[in-house]
């Protein structure tokens, strides 16, 4: 069956910008996670929805990173006016019910800011 | 505060097995061992976790030590699709949270 996938793979944009990622989870999978991975690195908990409620931003990096899964199934990652640290993959992962299950990630995109 | 130690990198010969260790000194009685791995520009793969107990499945095998402070991940015939980074980690019932150390970078050799 279809796994995880994440769209646009490679994104590029001007420090100032905004920039949106979209992850479309497992079917019928209920959690959805979020993680950065910065180069030579392992990913970091950036966000988790169960369902369409984000119940973990903690690991947001600032006020600029915003995550939404309004009907509980894609998830959008909006970066507004984007910066240099910015630049990283970003990682989606979904799980199939409850928020330990094993989760299953993406092919991840790759935002660089220049 | 990183939770798990893994040598950064290893080398293996192609289809003989690879034995990737895994130090957790300081596990809790209700943490898992998870070991995922990530090919060069794939999102990490899952391969197996376990309590205590030895598990294999398809992919691998993981040997817990008896009082569960080191483990090891076995691929019984390793291939050069094999060579990823290979990442344990430690992770408590009910915690949603993966938190990747840097892994071990394994290089499979022909």
């Amino acid at each position: 069956g279809a796994g995880v996938s994440q769209s646009p793979r490679y994104k590029v944009a001007k420090r100032g910008q905004d920039v949106a990622l979209r992850c479309d989870p497992i079917s019928g999978h209920v959690s959805l996670f979020w993680y950065q991975q910065a180069l030579g690195q392992g990913p970091e908990f950036l966000t988790y929805f169960q369902n369409e409620a984000q119940l973990d931003k903690s690991g947001l990096p600032s006020d600029r990173f915003f995550a939404e899964r309004p009907e509980g199934s894609v998830s959008t990652l909006k970066i507004q006016r984007t910066q240099q640290e910015d630049s990283a993959v970003y990682l989606c992962a979904s799980s199939r019910a409850g928020s330990t299950d094993t989760q299953y990630f993406g092919p991840g995109t790759r935002l660089t800011v220049l | 505060d990183a939770k798990t130690t893994q040598p950064p990198s290893m080398d293996c010969a192609e289809g003989r097995a690879a034995n990737l260790p895994c130090n957790h000194s300081t596990i809790s009685g209700n943490e898992y061992v998870y070991w995922y791995r990530q090919i060069h520009s794939q999102g990490p793969q899952y391969i197996i976790h376990g309590l205590k107990n030895n598990e294999t499945n398809e992919m691998a095998s993981l040997i817990i030590t008896e009082d569960r402070k080191s483990s090891t991940l076995i691929l019984p015939h390793a291939t050069l699709r094999d060579t990823a980074v290979y990442y344990c980690i430690v992770r408590a019932f009910g915690d949603y949270k993966l938190s990747f150390g840097a892994g071990t970078t394994v290089t499979v050799r022909a």
